[in-house]
C-alpha cells in the first residue's frame, strides 16, 4: 500500500499570505496525484489532478507541482474562503489519501 | 449539473451490515466513462477510500476492508450501493459517494451521510 504523508499538519497564516503544502509518497506515484479541499461540514472538493492540472472552476491562485514522490500545493495569496483542510490522494495503485494539512487563520 | 446523494440508515447495530445507496442525477452510472466510488471519514479524522465499481461490474476495494465490502450497481435506478458487513464502532463515519473520473480524480462528491454503529 502506498502511504502518503503531508506536512505541516497545521499551517497558520494570514489572508494574503502564500501557502505551501507538501505531500510525500512512500513510493513513486508518477504524476497520479490529486489535491482536495474540505471545509467544515462539507464534502471534499477536487482542486488539482495529475499533480498540476486545476479542476474545472478552481481559481488560478491554486497550483500544484511535483512528480514521483514529492508534491506541492501552493496557494499564491490566501483568500478568507481558503482556510480549510487539504488532502492529497494517489491513484496509481487504487486510492489512498494523506492525513491532511489544516490551513487556519493566524 | 451532476449531483450525488447518499441515503440509508443512520444507525446500525454492531455485527450487522451497513447498507447505503448513492443516487446519481445529471449523469448516467452506465455511461462507461467513470467509476463510482465510496469514501468514508470518521469524525475529526481523515479520508479513507472504501471501493469503487464500473458499469461492467468490475470492482476494486480497499485492502483493509476487502473482506467485508460489497459494492453493486442498479443501472435502472441510476444508483450504486455499498454493503459493509460485521460492523463495529470503528466503522462509524460519514460515508461519501463520488464520481471517479479515471483520468482525474473524485469529482463531484455527495454531501455525505453519517452512519453510527451502536447498540
Amino acid at each position: 500500500e502506498i502511504v502518503l504523508t503531508q506536512s505541516p499538519a497545521t499551517l497558520s497564516l494570514s489572508p494574503g499570505d502564500r501557502a505551501t503544502l507538501s505531500c510525500r509518497a512512500s513510493q513513486s506515484v508518477s504524476t497520479y496525484l490529486a489535491w482536495y479541499q474540505q471545509k467544515p461540514g462539507q464534502a471534499p472538493r477536487l482542486l488539482i489532478y495529475d499533480a498540476s492540472n486545476r479542476a474545472a472552476g478552481i481559481p488560478a491562485r491554486f497550483s500544484g507541482s511535483g512528480s514521483g514522490t514529492d508534491f506541492t500545493l501552493t496557494i499564491s495569496s490566501l483568500e478568507p474562503e481558503d482556510f480549510a483542510v487539504y488532502y492529497c490522494q494517489q491513484r496509481i495503485n487504487l486510492f489512498t489519501f494523506g492525513p491532511g494539512t489544516r490551513v487556519d487563520i493566524k | 449539473q451532476v449531483q450525488l446523494q447518499e441515503s440509508g440508515p443512520g444507525l446500525v447495530k454492531p455485527s450487522q451490515t451497513l447498507s447505503l445507496t448513492c443516487t446519481v442525477s445529471g449523469d448516467s452510472v452506465s455511461s462507461g466513462r467513470y467509476y463510482w466510488s465510496w469514501i468514508r471519514q470518521p469524525a475529526g479524522k481523515g479520508l479513507e477510500w472504501v471501493g469503487r465499481i464500473f458499469v461492467s461490474g468490475s470492482t476494486n476495494y480497499s485492502p483493509s476492508l476487502k473482506s467485508r465490502v460489497t459494492i453493486s450497481m442498479d443501472t435502472s435506478k441510476n444508483q450504486f450501493s455499498l454493503k459493509l458487513s460485521s460492523v463495529t464502532a470503528a466503522d462509524t463515519a460519514v460515508y461519501y459517494c463520488a464520481r471517479d473520473h479515471m483520468l482525474r480524480g473524485l469529482d463531484p462528491w455527495g454531501q455525505g451521510t453519517l452512519v453510527t454503529v451502536s447498540s
